[in-house]
């Protein structure tokens, strides 16, 4: 069975600093992964994804993720923080070429930055 | 590209009344949508799927006849919320897949914040 958990629920940083948001998974399969970001009373957004191709994937805004399997893990990290980066952020995992409907969501991280 | 747009944005509706939220993929056809619901602070829970032209697959826990789902065409589903209480008071998401394209991205509409009083 597939599963995310996302380690912190609450991350702050200050602006400039750097960004790291983690994210493990559990997959039986070759999974696909995401990273969403949520701005309040917003949709979702994709910031990026992974689907088996390079392991270190660049998403929008600055924000990259490396996947490592051994570790089952996708961290997300950016290298300095902007105000604007203030949202929640989700962690998805499915497997690829699964049927339709089987994105799981972790239960999000909510990223602060200070100024 | 790859635009979802759903309306209303946010309703308020009285106790046992019908709330209908249309969600539609604006540059692109989805021969699949989904419907998330989103309590405060909580993350996305899957309520269906929804096919165009056959009946939606709901999860489980999920109501049929309280949440009815209607894909209509290749650009719009619809969701329902029939004699809607204020315990269906929440966040309604809804996502579409690209038709052209075989990956699991899914694409998100910006939300319906649904008050029931």
């Amino acid at each position: 069975a597939q599963s995310v958990t996302q380690l912190d629920s609450h991350v702050s940083v200050s602006e400039g600093t750097p960004v790291l948001l983690r994210c493990n998974y559990s997959s039986s399969y070759s999974p696909s992964l995401f990273w969403y970001v949520q701005h309040p009373n917003k949709g979702l957004q994709l910031l990026l994804k992974y689907t088996s191709a390079a392991t270190l994937v660049k998403g929008i805004n600055g924000f990259e993720a490396e996947f490592k399997k051994s570790e089952t893990s996708f961290h997300l990290t950016k290298p300095s923080a902007h105000m604007s980066d203030a949202a929640e952020y989700f962690c998805v995992v499915t497997y690829y070429g699964g049927s339709q409907g089987n994105l799981i969501f972790g239960k999000g991280t909510k990223l602060s930055v200070k100024p | 590209g790859a635009v979802v747009s759903q309306h209303p944005s946010w309703v308020i509706c009285k106790s046992g009344t019908s709330v209908k939220i249309e969600c539609r993929s604006l540059d692109f056809q989805a021969t699949t949508m989904f419907w998330y619901r989103q309590f405060p602070k909580q993350s996305l829970m899957l309520m269906a799927t929804s096919n165009e032209g056959s009946k939606a697959t709901y999860e489980q826990g999920v109501e049929k006849d309280k949440f009815l789902i209607n894909h209509a065409s290749l650009t719009l589903s619809t969701l329902t919320v029939t004699s809607a209480h204020p315990e269906d008071s929440s966040f309604y998401i809804c996502s579409a897949r690209d038709r052209r394209v075989s990956t699991d991205t899914q694409y998100f509409g910006p939300g319906t914040r649904l008050t029931v009083l």
